[in-house]
């Protein structure tokens, strides 16, 4: 089974903290993404890596930065956190394979809270 | 208009019973289409995905897809307590590599 680990299931942090969002698969899945859920508004793309080093913005990029430098792990990062970034983050991956073939597997979510 | 749209909910259906459940999406070049599963505190699921026109069956569960109405819907037959849950259409967009856009999700309730 495909293992998505995300290092915190809950965070309370401030206003202006850098904060460190780390998730490690472990099915040497080349595909990972961060969305954010909230309520009424679903799951958003922030961040995604088709591959170690690289990156790309998804559909709100703004206020987040990411980090691959290892194949099975894919940081997300707030370079100074927000109250409006208190959200559910959840990560996923896949096998380039598409979608269809190896489907998106996620992790179990981390909870931020920014006070 | 969102790329992917749901009815939020809840939508109530007794034990036993078909519940239907409806996506509609923007972009005529998507290709392949997903239903997730969601419970309350948990992280999606995958239930089933779809990527040609008409019926495919999987258990209890259906999806439906017509391109031409730009039209994917999900029915469970047989509902069951258990599977009151959020469930959540995502669409592979054209173009999009392996990126899922996903809509807000219908919440479903099987009430005894």
């Amino acid at each position: 089974d495909v293992k998505v680990t995300q290092s915190s299931r809950y965070l309370v942090k401030r206003t202006g903290e850098k904060v460190f969002l780390e998730c490690v698969q472990d099915m040497d899945h080349e595909n990972m993404f961060w969305y954010r859920q909230d309520p009424g508004l679903g799951l958003r793309l922030i961040y995604f890596s088709y591959d170690v080093k690289m990156k790309e913005k998804g559909d709100i990029p703004e206020g987040y930065s990411v980090s691959r430098e290892k194949k099975e792990r894919f940081s997300l990062i707030l370079e100074s956190a927000s109250t409006n970034q208190t959200s559910m983050y959840l990560c996923a991956s896949h096998l380039s394979r598409g979608l269809v073939n190896s489907p998106l597997h996620f992790g179990n979510g981390t909870r931020l809270t920014v006070t | 208009q969102k790329e992917v749209e749901q009815n939020s909910g809840p939508l109530s259906v007794p034990e036993g019973a078909i519940a239907s459940l409806n996506c509609t999406y923007s972009d005529r070049g998507s290709q392949s289409f997903f239903w997730y599963r969601q419970y309350s505190g948990k992280s999606p699921e995958l239930i089933m995905f779809i990527y040609s026109n008409g019926d495919k069956e999987d258990g209890r569960f259906t999806a439906q897809l017509n391109k031409a109405s730009q039209y994917v819907s999900l029915l469970i037959r047989d509902s069951q307590p258990s599977d009151s849950a959020t469930y959540l259409c995502a669409v592979a967009v054209t173009g999009g590599g392996n990126k899922l856009t996903f809509g807000t999700g219908t919440q479903l309730k099987v009430e005894l």
